[in-house]
């Protein structure tokens, strides 16, 4: 069964830092682009960073440019997020996402698998 | 703030035709891949359409899609009672360098 499970989630205060894994299954992490979409309570869904199969291209959403960092290890199948300086705002859902175009130019991008998501809470 | 809009909510009784549009820019819609998603509670987003007009095996042909210059447009048509959810239209953005979503259109069915 092809599926991508994130973990890592919880509360945590602000400032503080988490560290979000997804592990892929039923197909090979290596050929595609993968990201994280966010959702936070109420709102909709954002776009908060993408990494490209050989890492060698990573963008990151304006809102944690600076305090996220994205990563994948496609011997592990797995996509990590570093999050740190979390603040309030940050709370969402999370959830890893593949983007399906398996195409050289990210314009051609679209999400076409994602993970159940994960719940992280930045409170006091 | 979202740089592709689209309309709150639209609604519709089972059976009729929705539409809902998603208005960019040069910069995303105009130049780049159109794709949309539909959104139910407590579930993962679905994709729907990519690549502005294709559908993915196993989603209903009742979902459509259209763009033409910096809007595109998913139909519905013979909505159904499971229809309702969120939709939301994405694509990449050059100007900001990311991958950007519509500010989400709420579907009900009447």
């Amino acid at each position: 069964e092809v599926q991508l499970v994130e973990s890592g989630g919880g509360l945590v205060k602000p400032g503080g830092s988490l560290r979000l894994s997804c592990v892929v299954s039923g197909f090979s992490l290596r050929p595609y682009r993968m990201n994280w979409v966010r959702q936070a309570p109420g709102k909709g869904l954002e776009w908060v960073s993408s990494i490209n199969s050989g890492s060698s291209y990573i963008f990151y959403a304006g809102s944690v440019k600076g305090r996220f960092t994205i990563s994948r290890d496609n011997g592990k199948s797995s996509l990590y997020l570093q999050m740190s300086g979390l603040r309030a705002e940050d709370t969402a859902v999370y959830y890893c996402v593949r983007d399906g175009s398996m195409s050289n130019y990210i314009r051609d991008s679209y999400l076409d698998l994602w993970g159940r998501g994960v719940l992280v809470t930045v409170s006091s | 703030q979202s740089v592709l809009t689209q309309t709150p909510s639209a609604s519709g009784t089972p059976g009729q035709r929705v539409t809902i549009s998603c208005s960019g820019s040069s910069s995303n819609i105009g130049s780049n891949s159109a794709s949309w998603y539909q959104h139910l509670s407590g579930t993962a987003p679905n994709l729907l359409i990519y690549s502005d007009y294709q559908r993915p095996s196993g989603v209903p042909d009742r979902f459509s899609a259209s763009k033409s210059g910096t809007s595109a447009s998913l139909v519905i048509s013979g909505l159904q009672s499971e229809d309702e959810a969120d939709y939301y239209c994405a694509g990449w953005d050059d100007s900001v360098n990311a991958f950007v979503f519509g500010t989400g259109t709420k579907v009900t069915v009447l």
